[in-house]
């Protein structure tokens, strides 16, 4: 989606290895959020950051941790993945106001845990 | 807190007929937002209509509209004329109007909607 760049847009891993999804936008955004997606699930909150310099959990965020480099940039990190870490996760920034408020996502990116 | 719940996790229609997916949710705030999103295979998330909780008028957007009925909290789109390219994942998500903390996006488990030629 314009604005909102992930990579990779495929990963597999083995259990125990770590690697770091990366999200960048060119929005000038200052929220900016992490899902993940899980079969009949929906997507749920893993971690959001408000400002440069600011990060929290949200409703998921057990075995990740994120870093808010700069204004653009907000990256997820598995430190020790585990199958259970298998899902699709989107990075998202929302913005506007009334009627023009809108969330934008990412790509996606489809991770497997094996 | 908000909970978001759809109720129907797979629907069909056949091309050119019309199909209503719902949405209720569960909030005590009188502010907020609304959305219907499409996931097609692609996996992208896309936006398909919005609605404004202060705004009584029920949003429409082409082919898409909704019925916001905001005493019952129940959100249901409707689709007219069926097309092909409408078969994809259906999200209704909550948002309250504020950013950072509070500003994230509930959404509901979604419903599958096969268009049949």
């Amino acid at each position: 989606n314009a604005g909102v760049t992930q990579t990779p847009k495929f990963q597999v891993l083995k259990t125990g290895q770590s690697m770091t999804l990366q999200c960048a936008q060119d929005m000038n955004h200052n929220s900016m959020y992490w899902y993940r997606q899980d079969p009949g699930m929906g997507l749920r909150l893993i971690y959001y950051s408000a400002s440069e310099g600011t990060t929290d959990k949200g409703e998921v965020p057990n075995g990740y941790n994120v870093s808010r480099l700069n204004k653009r940039e907000f990256s997820l990190r598995l430190e020790s993945a585990a199958p259970s870490q298998t899902s699709v996760y989107f990075c998202a920034i929302h913005m506007g106001q009334g009627g023009s408020t809108e969330a934008f996502f990412g790509q996606g990116t489809r991770l497997t845990v094996v | 807190a908000q909970t978001v719940t759809q109720s129907q996790p797979e629907m069909s229609v056949q091309e050119a007929e019309t199909v209503t997916l719902s949405c209720t949710y569960d909030t005590s705030e009188n502010n907020y937002y609304l959305f219907w999103y499409k996931q097609p295979p692609s996996r992208q998330m896309i936006l398909v209509i919005r609605q404004e909780a202060y705004k009584q008028q029920n949003a429409t957007e082409n082919r898409f509209s909704v019925n916001f009925q905001k005493a019952a909290k129940s959100f249901s789109l409707k689709i007219s004329d069926s097309q092909l390219g409408d078969t994809a994942m259906y999200f209704c998500a909550f948002m309250k109007p504020y950013g950072g903390s509070q500003g994230n996006l509930i959404f509901g488990k979604g419903t599958k909607l096969s268009v049949k030629p």
